[in-house]
Protein backbone atom coordinates (compact mmCIF):
# COMPACT_ATOMS: atom_id res chain seq x y z
CA UNK A 1 0.00 0.00 0.00
CA UNK A 2 1.37 3.18 -1.10
CA UNK A 3 -0.55 5.87 0.52
CA UNK A 4 -0.17 9.21 -0.85
CA UNK A 5 1.91 9.75 -3.29
CA UNK A 6 2.68 13.37 -5.02
CA UNK A 7 4.63 14.05 -7.89
CA UNK A 8 7.16 15.68 -9.06
CA UNK A 9 9.57 15.19 -5.93
CA UNK A 10 10.72 18.85 -6.64
CA UNK A 11 10.23 21.44 -9.46
CA UNK A 12 11.91 24.74 -10.37
CA UNK A 13 9.77 27.00 -12.37
CA UNK A 14 9.81 30.46 -13.89
CA UNK A 15 7.17 32.84 -12.77
CA UNK A 16 4.22 32.95 -15.20
CA UNK A 17 4.40 29.14 -15.92
CA UNK A 18 1.51 27.16 -15.58
CA UNK A 19 2.23 24.00 -12.60
CA UNK A 20 0.14 21.23 -11.32
CA UNK A 21 1.26 19.47 -8.41
CA UNK A 22 -0.22 16.20 -8.77
CA UNK A 23 -1.33 13.49 -5.61
CA UNK A 24 -2.94 10.56 -5.25
CA UNK A 25 -4.08 8.79 -2.47
CA UNK A 26 -4.72 4.71 -2.56
CA UNK A 27 -6.87 4.44 0.86
CA UNK A 28 -10.35 5.47 -0.23
CA UNK A 29 -10.35 8.06 2.14
CA UNK A 30 -13.17 10.87 1.35
CA UNK A 31 -11.06 13.93 2.63
CA UNK A 32 -7.82 15.51 0.55
CA UNK A 33 -6.22 18.82 1.62
CA UNK A 34 -3.36 20.72 0.10
CA UNK A 35 -0.76 22.38 2.55
CA UNK A 36 2.23 24.73 1.85
CA UNK A 37 4.96 25.27 4.10
CA UNK A 38 7.02 27.88 4.91
CA UNK A 39 9.92 28.32 7.27
CA UNK A 40 8.71 29.83 10.57
CA UNK A 41 5.04 29.66 9.36
CA UNK A 42 4.38 26.27 9.87
CA UNK A 43 1.59 24.51 7.63
CA UNK A 44 -1.11 26.28 6.11
CA UNK A 45 -4.27 25.36 4.52
CA UNK A 46 -4.95 25.99 0.90
CA UNK A 47 -7.48 24.09 -0.50
CA UNK A 48 -9.50 21.04 1.12
CA UNK A 49 -12.09 18.47 -0.08
CA UNK A 50 -14.80 16.45 1.73
CA UNK A 51 -15.97 14.24 -1.26
CA UNK A 52 -15.26 13.63 -4.96
CA UNK A 53 -16.93 16.62 -6.29
CA UNK A 54 -16.51 19.19 -3.57
CA UNK A 55 -14.01 21.44 -3.08
CA UNK A 56 -13.59 24.30 -0.56
CA UNK A 57 -10.77 27.00 0.42
CA UNK A 58 -8.55 26.85 3.27
CA UNK A 59 -6.69 29.80 4.68
CA UNK A 60 -4.18 31.06 1.67
CA UNK A 61 -6.22 30.10 -1.39
CA UNK A 62 -5.43 32.92 -3.58
CA UNK A 63 -3.44 31.68 -7.03
CA UNK A 64 -4.27 27.66 -6.84
CA UNK A 65 -6.95 25.73 -7.96
CA UNK A 66 -8.45 22.61 -7.21
CA UNK A 67 -10.41 19.79 -8.76
CA UNK A 68 -11.95 16.52 -7.32
CA UNK A 69 -12.74 14.23 -10.08
CA UNK A 70 -12.82 11.10 -8.42
CA UNK A 71 -11.82 9.81 -5.01
CA UNK A 72 -8.13 8.98 -5.46
CA UNK A 73 -6.74 12.32 -7.30
CA UNK A 74 -6.40 16.33 -6.10
CA UNK A 75 -4.45 17.91 -7.97
CA UNK A 76 -3.02 21.96 -7.72
CA UNK A 77 -3.19 23.84 -10.26
CA UNK A 78 -1.03 27.38 -10.15
CA UNK A 79 -2.43 29.08 -13.11
CA UNK A 80 0.70 31.29 -13.26
CA UNK A 81 3.17 31.13 -10.73
CA UNK A 82 4.79 33.72 -8.72
CA UNK A 83 7.49 33.59 -6.32
CA UNK A 84 5.72 33.49 -3.32
CA UNK A 85 4.24 30.61 -4.46
CA UNK A 86 8.11 29.31 -3.67
CA UNK A 87 7.39 26.40 -0.91
CA UNK A 88 6.91 23.01 0.25
CA UNK A 89 3.36 21.63 -0.67
CA UNK A 90 1.94 18.84 1.20
CA UNK A 91 -0.87 16.62 0.27
CA UNK A 92 -3.20 14.71 3.28
CA UNK A 93 -6.14 12.49 3.16
CA UNK A 94 -8.72 11.45 6.16
CA UNK A 95 -11.38 9.07 6.18
CA UNK A 96 -13.88 11.23 7.73
CA UNK A 97 -14.89 9.21 10.38
CA UNK A 98 -11.59 9.30 12.31
CA UNK A 99 -10.51 12.59 11.46
CA UNK A 100 -7.03 12.06 11.49
CA UNK A 101 -4.92 13.12 8.46
CA UNK A 102 -2.09 11.05 6.55
CA UNK A 103 0.41 13.09 4.68
CA UNK A 104 2.15 12.73 1.22
CA UNK A 105 6.18 12.68 0.94
CA UNK A 106 5.74 16.42 -0.21
CA UNK A 107 6.82 18.44 -3.53
CA UNK A 108 9.60 21.38 -3.03
CA UNK A 109 8.63 24.37 -5.62
CA UNK A 110 10.77 27.06 -6.79
CA UNK A 111 9.63 30.01 -8.58
CA UNK A 112 11.98 32.36 -10.16
CA UNK B 1 -11.73 30.91 15.23
CA UNK B 2 -9.39 28.17 16.13
CA UNK B 3 -5.71 28.79 16.56
CA UNK B 4 -2.55 26.58 18.08
CA UNK B 5 0.40 28.39 19.91
CA UNK B 6 3.55 26.23 19.98
CA UNK B 7 5.76 28.86 22.50
CA UNK B 8 8.77 27.11 21.68
CA UNK B 9 10.47 27.71 18.55
CA UNK B 10 13.99 25.83 19.11
CA UNK B 11 14.29 23.00 21.80
CA UNK B 12 17.93 21.23 22.84
CA UNK B 13 17.86 18.39 25.37
CA UNK B 14 20.60 15.80 26.33
CA UNK B 15 19.67 12.62 24.79
CA UNK B 16 18.41 10.68 28.04
CA UNK B 17 16.68 13.65 29.34
CA UNK B 18 12.98 13.72 29.59
CA UNK B 19 11.06 16.37 27.17
CA UNK B 20 8.16 17.92 27.22
CA UNK B 21 7.11 20.46 23.85
CA UNK B 22 4.19 22.85 24.79
CA UNK B 23 1.16 23.53 22.99
CA UNK B 24 -1.83 26.14 23.47
CA UNK B 25 -5.11 25.98 21.59
CA UNK B 26 -8.25 28.23 21.00
CA UNK B 27 -10.97 26.46 20.42
CA UNK B 28 -14.93 27.28 21.16
CA UNK B 29 -15.76 23.74 21.82
CA UNK B 30 -14.02 20.17 22.42
CA UNK B 31 -11.15 20.04 20.39
CA UNK B 32 -9.74 17.38 18.83
CA UNK B 33 -5.76 17.59 19.58
CA UNK B 34 -3.08 15.82 17.08
CA UNK B 35 0.92 15.89 17.24
CA UNK B 36 3.11 15.51 14.46
CA UNK B 37 6.43 15.05 14.02
CA UNK B 38 8.37 15.52 10.95
CA UNK B 39 12.13 14.12 10.28
CA UNK B 40 13.95 16.28 7.66
CA UNK B 41 13.29 16.49 4.31
CA UNK B 42 9.98 13.86 5.04
CA UNK B 43 6.24 14.50 5.33
CA UNK B 44 4.51 14.16 8.70
CA UNK B 45 3.73 11.52 10.37
CA UNK B 46 1.00 11.22 13.06
CA UNK B 47 2.43 10.42 16.73
CA UNK B 48 -0.53 10.39 18.76
CA UNK B 49 -3.91 12.52 18.88
CA UNK B 50 -7.16 13.13 21.23
CA UNK B 51 -10.98 13.19 20.66
CA UNK B 52 -12.10 12.25 23.95
CA UNK B 53 -12.01 10.38 27.11
CA UNK B 54 -8.84 10.07 29.07
CA UNK B 55 -6.73 12.94 28.86
CA UNK B 56 -3.59 11.16 29.00
CA UNK B 57 -2.94 9.70 25.60
CA UNK B 58 -0.01 7.47 24.40
CA UNK B 59 1.32 7.49 20.80
CA UNK B 60 3.88 5.93 19.12
CA UNK B 61 7.84 5.72 20.02
CA UNK B 62 6.93 6.00 23.44
CA UNK B 63 5.62 9.61 23.19
CA UNK B 64 2.70 10.58 25.62
CA UNK B 65 0.61 14.03 25.77
CA UNK B 66 -1.62 15.70 28.27
CA UNK B 67 -4.96 17.17 27.76
CA UNK B 68 -6.01 20.16 30.19
CA UNK B 69 -8.77 21.99 29.34
CA UNK B 70 -8.15 24.29 32.26
CA UNK B 71 -5.25 25.86 30.89
CA UNK B 72 -6.38 25.13 27.07
CA UNK B 73 -3.23 22.93 26.58
CA UNK B 74 -1.99 19.66 25.00
CA UNK B 75 2.16 18.62 25.70
CA UNK B 76 4.08 16.48 24.34
CA UNK B 77 6.34 14.48 26.72
CA UNK B 78 8.81 11.94 26.51
CA UNK B 79 10.68 10.42 29.39
CA UNK B 80 13.89 9.39 27.75
CA UNK B 81 15.23 11.22 24.52
CA UNK B 82 16.72 9.28 21.96
CA UNK B 83 19.19 10.82 18.93
CA UNK B 84 16.42 9.57 16.13
CA UNK B 85 13.49 12.32 18.29
CA UNK B 86 15.62 15.03 16.26
CA UNK B 87 12.91 16.16 14.24
CA UNK B 88 10.42 18.96 14.13
CA UNK B 89 7.23 18.82 15.50
CA UNK B 90 3.60 20.35 15.47
CA UNK B 91 1.00 20.56 17.40
CA UNK B 92 -2.64 20.76 15.53
CA UNK B 93 -6.51 21.40 16.04
CA UNK B 94 -9.62 20.79 14.54
CA UNK B 95 -10.82 23.35 12.38
CA UNK B 96 -13.87 22.40 12.14
CA UNK B 97 -15.30 26.25 12.94
CA UNK B 98 -13.35 27.62 10.77
CA UNK B 99 -14.80 26.08 7.49
CA UNK B 100 -18.08 26.00 8.10
CA UNK B 101 -17.91 22.79 9.97
CA UNK B 102 -16.30 20.75 7.25
CA UNK B 103 -14.96 18.23 8.98
CA UNK B 104 -11.22 17.12 8.95
CA UNK B 105 -9.55 20.27 8.38
CA UNK B 106 -6.75 21.04 10.62
CA UNK B 107 -4.71 24.15 12.30
CA UNK B 108 -1.14 24.04 12.65
CA UNK B 109 0.98 25.46 14.98
CA UNK B 110 4.09 26.82 13.82
CA UNK B 111 6.51 23.56 15.29
CA UNK B 112 8.47 23.06 17.77
CA UNK B 113 12.10 22.15 16.28
CA UNK B 114 13.92 19.15 18.82
CA UNK B 115 17.92 18.94 18.95
CA UNK B 116 19.48 16.07 21.21
CA UNK B 117 23.03 16.48 22.09
CA UNK B 118 25.06 13.43 22.67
Amino acid sequence: IAGITQAPTSQILAAGRRMTLRCTQDMRHNAMYWYRQDLGLGLRLIHYSNTAGTTGKGEVPDGYSVSRANTDDFPLTLASAVPSQTSVYFCASSDLLSDTQYFGPGTRLTVL
Amino acid sequence: AQSVTQPDIHITVSEGASLELRCNYSYGATPYLFWYVQSPGQGLQLLLKYFSGDTLVQGIKGFEAEFKRSQSSFNLRKPSVHWSDAAEYFCAVGAYLNYGGSQGNLIFGKGTKLSVKP
